[in-house]
């Protein structure tokens, strides 16, 4: 599982709350992902990292920011958080690498409930 | 942009029967493709994937898959199905641009093996 671990587990918000969210990795990976999981969406890209300080954003990123002020630390942050961001967040890093080594890794997930 | 496809919401399929899980994907150039596989209430959990060379990929629990350029379809299939192969799996595509590890997942198949 590469050591990843999530903070908190889970988490029950009010509408308009500040939310962060705290992914850890223990083996230095250059790559680190924010993924939300939705019924009928799949898994979906929210912001992702190449390294300290650089972030991109993915697919859903609207409401959302991250920070990466460490190698091992990825936190994504809901500024104002709402309903529709009541979700199960996964953290992943990529294992780089030409042919076999390259995938993916993922976190146990935080479901977050946003009342 | 690059884009996957996983047309059956569910799949039902006999112990011992073979199973197929359908995958199809849009990206410029060569793909980089791979399965993953979701218990309840766990993180994704990496199968097997495509990156070059034979169109028919081995990975983890007796899953393999076959990659079909003409077609655009990459999908897992496994010979003899078991009760516990019972579980979410999601097909992610990655891009050859060099030095972008970015994945796009489908929205998830769910395979139910009836004993």
């Amino acid at each position: 599982d590469a050591g990843i671990t999530q903070s908190p587990r889970h988490k029950v918000t009010e509408t308009g709350t500040p939310v962060t969210l705290r992914c850890h990795q223990t083996e230095n990976h250059r790559y680190m992902y924010w993924y939300r999981q939705d019924p009928g969406h799949g898994l979906r890209l929210i912001h992702y990292s190449y390294g300290v300080k650089d972030t991109d954003k993915g697919e859903v990123s609207d409401g959302y920011s991250v920070s990466r002020s460490k190698t091992e630390d990825f936190l994504l942050t809901l500024e104002s958080a709402t309903s529709s961001q009541t979700s199960v967040y996964f953290c992943a890093i990529s294992r780089e690498g030409s042919g076999s080594r390259e995938t993916q890794y993922f976190g146990p997930g935080t479901r977050l409930l946003v009342l | 942009a690059q884009s996957v496809a996983q047309p059956e919401d569910q799949v039902n399929v006999a112990e011992g029967n073979p199973l197929t899980v359908k995958c199809t994907y849009s990206v410029s150039g060569n793909p980089y493709l791979f399965w993953y596989v979701q218990y309840p209430n766990r993180g994704l959990q990496f199968l097997l994937k495509y990156i070059t060379g034979d169109n028919l990929v081995k990975g983890s629990y007796g899953f393999e898959a076959e990659f079909n350029k003409s077609q655009t379809s990459f999908h897992l299939k496994k010979p003899s199905a078991l009760v516990s192969d019972s579980a979410l799996y999601f097909c992610a595509v990655r891009g050859p641009t060099s030095g972008t590890y970015k994945y796009i997942f489908g929205t998830g198949t769910r395979l139910k093996v009836l004993a």
